[in-house]
């Protein structure tokens, strides 16, 4: 069964860091690009980051670029998403994600983890 | 304001059809295909809809969606309470270098 875990969230002050990881298993983690998608509280769902197969290409949404930072041990089948200088509009639900490109112009998340919260408040 | 607008909410009562619109623009939906992610209370997404029209694994045939130009539908037929969640429209954005979603459409169940 297809799986991806997330935990490190947790309540953190303006400013402050933390890391979320990303436990994947039950298929080859080191054949698909990755991605974080966050969900703030009662709103809609923001894209944040990508990664490719290696973890030579990352990328952001312009709101986090600078302060988080994408990564992914393929010998640990962990993603991670190191979060820093955090803003109270951080806060959100963070969702790690598996990415399918069939081709050129098809990208879709297929499969979802259950999240962990980040709270960002004095 | 979202890249890609749609309605804040949508209802029916069980049997009736829904339909859901996503609007976007040249960068995305007119360059790229369009998923769609159901959003039940509580739990975290789900796909729905990929590659503008395909439905994975294990979701009824009652769901369907389709593309044209720059906008994209997404159909709900036959209507269950168990339909009763946010839907999200997707896709990747050429000049932003990034996935969007819509705003999302919760559809409630009368």
């Amino acid at each position: 069964e297809v799986q991806l875990v997330e935990s490190g969230g947790g309540l953190v002050q303006p400013g402050g860091s933390l890391r979320l990881s990303c436990a994947a298993s039950g298929f080859t983690f080191s054949t698909r690009w990755m991605t974080w998608v966050r969900q703030a509280p009662g709103m809609g769902l923001e894209w944040v980051a990508n990664v490719n197969q290696d973890g030579s290409g990352t990328y952001f949404v312009n709101s986090v670029k600078g302060r988080f930072t994408i990564s992914r041990d393929n010998a640990k089948n962990s993603l991670y998403l190191q979060v820093s200088s955090l803003r109270v509009e951080d806060t959100a639900i963070y969702y790690c994600a598996r990415v399918a490109i069939p081709a050129a112009r098809y990208y879709y998340i297929d499969v979802w983890g259950k999240g962990t919260t980040v709270t960002v408040s004095s | 304001q979202s890249v890609l607008p749609q309605p804040p909410s949508a209802s029916g009562t069980p049997g009736q059809s829904v339909t859901i619109s996503c609007s976007g623009s040249s960068s995305n939906i007119g360059s790229n295909t369009v998923n769609w992610y159901q959003q039940l209370p509580g739990t975290a997404p789900k796909l729905l809809i990929y590659s503008n029209n395909q439905r994975p694994s294990g979701v009824p045939d009652r769901f369907s969606a389709s593309k044209s130009d720059t906008s994209a539908s997404l159909a709900i037929s036959g209507l269950q309470s168990e339909d009763e969640a946010d839907y999200y429209c997707a896709a990747w954005d050429d000049s932003l270098n990034g996935y969007v979603f819509g705003a999302g459409t919760k559809v409630t169940v009368l």
